[in-house]
């Protein structure tokens, strides 16, 4: 299957920083990543969609002003959390979804904690 | 209604046990369906598509009932290793783009 890389795979911050979380695919040009998050024993839930060369789609409760996105070019999206608080802490999971493949593939996540 | 729903589980069950896990959707117009299994702090790991036909992969057999919305996903033989949770996924249209939808996870436990 197709191979996506997230970074940083772990991140601990101080309330109020901003925190930028990078996903790639590595082997395959995703026209679509998708950035979910997951809070202990919940369910993934889907924060927006990344599409390359326009906006990025959010899911409904999701702030677009919070959670800024960018898909630059076909093997890179970032995630930036910004002024992230305690209760932003999280697991933070990009899938991609290139040209030739129907399923998605996750990144490794990114686990941020803020204090 | 959830748009994706499984039965959170945990199951329990003994080693060589088959095992079988239900997943409902809501859209009738979903095209695509997956099931995932995630491990404990791990993203999740595409298991195998489901097809109309039914497929099956080794010990993994996966069917799809259109009619009745919903997919499954049959484990034989269970070992220790399948311990994990299983994410069932569905993809449709919404709002104009493609999109993904998980249900909430199967948890397993195979016991010695």
């Amino acid at each position: 299957g197709a191979v996506v890389s997230q970074h940083p795979s772990r991140v601990i911050c101080k309330s109020g920083t901003s925190v930028k979380i990078e996903c790639r695919s590595l082997d395959f040009q995703a026209t679509t990543m998708f950035w979910y998050r997951q809070f202990p024993k919940q369910s993934l839930m889907l924060m927006a969609t990344s599409n390359e060369g326009s906006k990025a789609t959010y899911e409904q409760g999701v702030e677009k002003d919070k959670f800024l996105i960018n898909h630059a070019s076909l093997t890179l999206s970032t995630l930036t959390v910004t002024s992230a608080h305690p209760e932003d802490s999280s697991f933070y999971i990009c899938s991609a979804n290139g040209l030739t493949y129907n399923e998605q593939f996750f990144g490794p996540g990114t686990r941020l904690t803020v204090l | 209604r959830k748009e994706v729903e499984q039965d959170p589980g945990p199951f329990n069950v003994p080693e060589g046990a088959t095992v079988a896990f239900n997943c409902t959707y809501s859209n009738s117009a979903s095209q695509s369906f997956f099931w995932y299994r995630q491990d404990c702090r791990k993203e999740p790991k595409l298991l195998m598509s489901v097809y109309s036909s039914g497929n099956e992969d080794g010990r993994f057999t996966a069917q799809l009932n259109r009619a009745s919305q919903y997919i499954s996903l049959l484990i034989r033989d269970s070992k220790l290793s399948d311990s994990a949770t299983y994410l069932c996924a569905v993809k449709g249209w919404s709002g104009g783009y493609q999109k993904v939808t998980f249900g909430t996870g199967t948890k397993l436990q195979v016991i010695p």
